[in-house]
């Protein structure tokens, strides 16, 4: 079954630097990727996704991500922070296949951005 | 833009007795999942349903829990006999097939 690693348990980040969270996976197949955003009491909110083709994908709120193969990797970037990115992160991982049912998230990454 | 909703939004109840949360996925979605987040932990997977069947199940997903779209538009989850360590933030989602969408959760209090 597939698994995600979030290294980085807590994030501090000035307000106007730039950002990157670390996801590693492990599946033996093609992963679906993902990065949802969690805001405290809120739900989880689509980031951006992976599936196939380019490997550097766009998504909302200035957020991309880079899948990187050879390193089972899906890093999280943004070029400069805003006060409102502060919340919870989470990368999580699907099966491939058209249902992408059993997907797995990651333990969370939390980022804090200082004024 | 549609959305998945959930209802209620913060349940309390004593252990031992059931409750239902309730779900109203997004109208053209068929694939629909319940998941779990205990306080400050991961968001755990639990159930996923498709066809009026479940698709999958974790290992939390014993007994103690069923699912059921009982109309067009409901998908529910019910704990029969709620512990202490069911309290946690209940998520559910719906998709066509690809990304999943959450709805805003109900937190799950057992007292």
């Amino acid at each position: 079954a597939q698994s995600v690693t979030q290294p980085d348990i807590h994030i501090t980040v000035s307000e106007g630097a730039s950002l990157e969270l670390r996801c590693n996976y492990s599946y033996g197949a093609t992963p679906y990727l993902f990065w949802y955003v969690q805001s405290p009491g809120q739900g989880l909110q689509l980031l951006l996704k992976y599936f196939s083709g380019d490997t550097l994908v766009q998504g909302i709120k200035g957020f991309e991500a880079e899948f990187k193969r050879s390193q089972s990797s899906f890093n999280l970037r943004k070029p400069s922070v805003h006060w409102s990115d502060a919340a919870e992160y989470f990368c999580a991982v699907g099966a491939e296949g058209y249902n992408n049912n059993d997907m797995r998230f990651g333990a969370g990454t939390r980022l804090t951005v200082k004024p | 833009e549609p959305e998945v909703t959930q209802t209620p939004s913060h349940q309390v109840t004593q252990m031992g007795q059931e409750v239902i949360l309730r779900c109203v996925p997004i109208s053209n979605h068929l694939y629909f999942y319940w998941y779990r987040q205990i306080l400050g932990q991961k968001v755990e997977f639990l159930v996923s349903f498709y066809n009026n069947e479940i698709s999958e199940k974790s290992e939390i997903f014993d007994d103690q829990f069923s699912v059921e779209r009982p109309d067009g538009s409901n998908f529910t989850l019910k704990i029969r006999s709620t512990k202490l360590e069911d309290s946690a933030m209940y998520f559910c989602a719906s998709s066509t097939g690809y990304e999943q969408y959450f709805g805003p959760g109900t937190r799950l209090t057992v007292t």
